[in-house]
This record gives structure tokens, sequence and C-alpha cells, in this order.
């Protein structure tokens, strides 16, 4: 069964940083494109960013420059670093696997919240 | 950007009743259309991709229709399980993915 672990939310302050992680387990890491869709609270859900099979990447303009991020294929792990953080990315950020090309978010994880408050 | 627009905000909806959602692309996304449950402190999960193949394990009460500006998810016959958020992603041109603002799904 495919899982998805995400780790590294928080309490932080505007301006600082963060790392998030996902361990995924259950399928083949390497063969799907991986993303992070956070949901601020009582809100809807926004796309943050991809990272294909090939680890090219693509980010929302309201992240673009302050968020990286990456893949480890060997550890299936999925990163990102988050910097100059401010109160709108206040969200719960959710990881999510996708077959390359027009193909859905087929498995999610629990997600993990962070705050961004001084 | 594609903006995708779901309505209505919230529909009320008595078990046993039928359910209609409906979602909005602003141009043409052919049949890339995805549509997401989403319950209380839970992640989404996929209810139907390419705008009517049902996910894996999803009821067949669950439908979805509709190509190019305009689908609509159908709920045949509500469950009491079925009462949350659905949203619907296009995957047709991107970046940006984009989502809709949801619909919730209450108890009438």
């Amino acid at each position: 069964e495919a899982r998805l672990l995400e780790s590294g939310g928080g309490l932080l302050q505007p301006g600082g940083s963060l790392r998030l992680s996902c361990a995924a387990s259950g399928f083949t890491f390497s063969s799907y494109a991986m993303a992070w869709v956070r949901q601020a609270p009582g809100r809807g859900l926004e796309w943050v960013s991809t990272v294909g099979t090939s680890a090219d990447t693509e980010y929302a303009d309201s992240v673009r420059g302050r968020f990286t991020i990456s893949r480890d294929n060997y550890n299936n792990i999925l990163y990102v670093e988050m910097n100059s953080l401010g109160a709108e990315d206040t969200a719960i950020y959710y990881c999510a696997r996708k077959l390359p090309g027009h193909n859905p978010f087929d498995c999610w994880g629990q997600g993990t919240l962070v705050t961004v408050s001084s | 950007e594609i903006v995708m627009t779901q309505s209505p905000a919230t529909l009320s909806v008595s078990p046993g009743e039928r359910a209609s959602l409906s979602c909005r692309a602003s141009q043409s996304i052919s049949t890339n259309l995805v549509w997401y449950q989403q319950k209380p402190g839970q992640a989404p999960r996929l209810l139907i991709y390419g705008a009517s193949t049902r996910a894996t394990g999803v009821p067949a009460r669950f439908s979805g229709s509709g190509s190019g500006t305009e689908f609509t998810l159908t709920i045949s016959s509500l469950q009491s399980e079925d009462f949350a958020v659905y949203y619907c992603q296009q995957n047709d041109k991107w970046p940006p993915l984009t989502f809709g603002g949801g619909t919730k799904v209450e108890l009438k």
C-alpha cells in the first residue's frame, strides 16, 4: 500500500525558514512526480510545487524564489525548503504523488502544519 | 492561469437525495478534470479523474461528466459518509495546477 508521511512542521516567526520532509513507501518513488499542496486554515487547496521524475521543478508564483523542492530517490524522500516565511504561508502542507502527464494526485499524506506568527 | 469556479459554495441535501456539483474552467481543459473529496481533519481523497473515471474503490453512486469548460460531479443517493467538501482541479495546462474553491455538501 502506498503511503506518504510528512514531517517538519511547526511554529516559527515571520522571516524564518523551515524544511519539510515527506517519506514515501509502498511504491516505486522514482516513477512518480511529487508535489506539495497546502491548505490555509478554513480555506481551499493551493498547489505549491512539483518535482518531476527527472527532478524538473515547477512553483506557484506565490512561493517561487522562496521555496525549493527536491527529491531523494535513494531514500524515497521528498523535501521542500521554505525561506522568508510570512503569515500567508501558514497552512497544512500535504505531499502528494502523481504519474507524469495529465494524471491526478492519487495518494496524499496526512499533512504537516506550518504556523508563521510573531 | 486557468481559474476553476465551483458552485454552489454550499449544498444542503438530505440522505438518499441526489446531489449535483458544478465546476467551470476559465478556458477549455478537454477532460483533464479531477474531483477530490475532503472530510474534516483528513487529507483530500481522489474520486474522479479524466472528468469521468472513478478512482479505485470509489462507489458507483459517484459519477463525473463534462468536457471543455463545464463539469459536474453527481452523487446519485447521498449517504451519511458523503457529507464533505468536494474540490475540482484542472491538470490540463500548468503550471500552475489550479483547484476550485470547493463545494461543501452538508446535511439538510
